[in-house]
């Protein structure tokens, strides 16, 4: 049961351009949303994360926008730049399949940014 | 300064032996977790400490046994490795149990030959 779909496994973008990556959640529990970025053989890095009382965060060129009425959030990288290119999670925050409150994780979408 | 750590970064080994990952996080977080990724990519937690305190385990087979000697390290022991268990594990670390973001290690690749 994936609670946590990002339903693009790929996304290639050029240079400069706006890359944006979409999520959709199932659990109405969530009430915290992050997005983490991996290069191989790393683990994941901390990007942005955003509460569900708000629709926008913003930080530098990263930006999240959620949609709590369409259970779907989204990032948005502009401009982007080939330092971009790597797998970008999505995951979400709250109380899970009993009484734990734990991060599910999308299953990721690989970014890449053309020069 | 690595935030948290991981060690080894590699480990191969065979059936039937056990092995141990170890952890260390020097954020002054409270909650530490074990993560396993597995070869559909899907990153899934196993086990959650706050303060020493065992909070999650996600439905992990019993030769997968997590000590937190201290708020600083979480180590992972497994007895009688099998070939499914090969995978990346990720140790991460957190502010508290709530709504904070994670903070991951770089991983250990198991190979169970």
């Amino acid at each position: 049961d994936q609670q946590v779909k990002q339903n693009s496994p790929s996304l290639s973008v050029q240079e400069g351009r706006i890359s944006i990556l979409n999520c959709d959640y199932t659990n109405s529990m969530f009430d915290y949303f992050l997005w983490y970025k991996k290069y191989p053989a790393e683990g994941p890095t901390f990007l942005i994360s955003i509460s569900s009382i708000k629709d926008k965060n913003e930080d530098g060129r990263f930006t999240v926008f959620l949609n709590k009425s369409a259970k779907h959030l989204s990032l948005h990288i502009v401009p982007s730049q080939p330092g971009d290119s790597a797998v970008y999670f999505c995951a979400a925050s709250g109380f899970s399949g009993g009484s734990n409150y734990k991060l599910t994780f999308g299953k990721g979408t690989l970014l890449t940014v053309n020069p | 300064d690595t935030a948290v750590s991981q060690t080894p970064k590699y480990l191969v080994t065979q059936m039937g032996n056990d092995k141990s990952i170890k952890c260390e996080q020097n954020l002054g977080h409270d909650t530490m977790y074990w993560y396993k990724q597995d070869s559909k990519k899907f990153l899934k937690i196993m086990f959650s400490y706050n303060n020493k305190e065992l909070i999650i385990n996600e439905t992990v087979p019993n030769r997968f046994s997590p000590k937190s000697p201290d708020k600083a390290h979480l180590n992972l022991h497994i007895n009688s490795l099998e070939l499914g268990d090969s995978a990346v594990y990720f140790c991460a670390s957190s502010l508290g149990t709530g709504a904070y973001e994670q903070y991951f290690g770089p991983g250990t690749r198991l190979t169970v030959t």
